[in-house]
């Protein structure tokens, strides 16, 4: 398909996995964003990374978290040790332009820690 | 810091009404604003994106206009259906860098 996607869909973790979200952009979009939306609120921001270098991690919660995009396509977010905090839709958006075009965002990764 | 505020929270009109939400933001320096909405359970569909240099933007029976230096920005959405049923988001940046914040949306119910 021509959108973001994301996998997987869902996830269930034990409190102390890690887990791995994967976010495939649209192809040739330069800008790719991470956001974490919990039940009720607006997304929050995560990180930023134009093509392969990550210009922004400020919104990442804990050094549990890590984004990388090595080719600067696919990204993957990372989080270690997982928490019940952690709980939460993982959204992923991705830009034509250098972060300040239009966002499309892919259907998310609903994370459960148990 | 950028903080941003949508009113009203909820919504709930009959189809057919013509209505307006509001956004509001308090860093007036920005290079754009765009409107979302979100169906439960899924990710966000982008409805408009607005430039700075921009007032207003169209796609349809929906206009988004801009006011940068009072911070705010208006969702008119004409002839209401019940398929525009969802929660609608509006983000901003922060100015200079790339980091997008978000309101916590209205959620609008047209109802039949």
């Amino acid at each position: 398909g021509a959108g973001v996607s994301q996998s997987p869909r869902y996830k269930v973790a034990k409190r102390g996995q890690d887990v791995a979200l994967r976010c495939d952009p649209i192809s040739g979009h330069v800008s790719l964003f991470w956001y974490q939306q919990a039940l009720g609120q607006g997304p929050e921001f995560l990180t930023y990374f134009q093509n392969e270098a990550q210009l922004d991690k400020s919104g990442l919660p804990s050094d549990r978290f890590f984004a990388e995009r090595p080719e600067g396509s696919v990204s993957t977010l990372k989080i270690q040790r997982t928490q019940q905090e952690d709980s939460a839709v993982y959204l992923c958006a991705s830009s034509l332009a250098g972060g300040r075009g239009e966002q499309f965002f892919g259907p998310g990764t609903r994370l459960t820690v148990l | 810091k950028q903080e941003v505020t949508q009113i009203p929270a909820a919504l709930s009109v009959p189809e057919g009404e013509n209505l307006v939400l509001n956004c509001s933001f308090t860093d007036s320096a920005i290079y754009n604003l765009q409107w979302f909405r979100q169906d439960p359970g899924k990710g966000l569909t982008s409805l408009l994106l607005i430039q700075s240099s921009q007032r207003e933007q169209t796609s349809g029976r929906l206009n988004a206009s801009l006011d940068k230096s009072s911070g705010r920005s208006t969702l008119y959405i004409a002839a209401s259906q019940p398929g525009d049923s969802a929660t609608y988001l509006c983000a901003v940046p922060t100015s200079g860098t790339y980091k997008y914040i978000f309101g916590t949306g209205t959620r609008l119910k047209v109802l039949a």
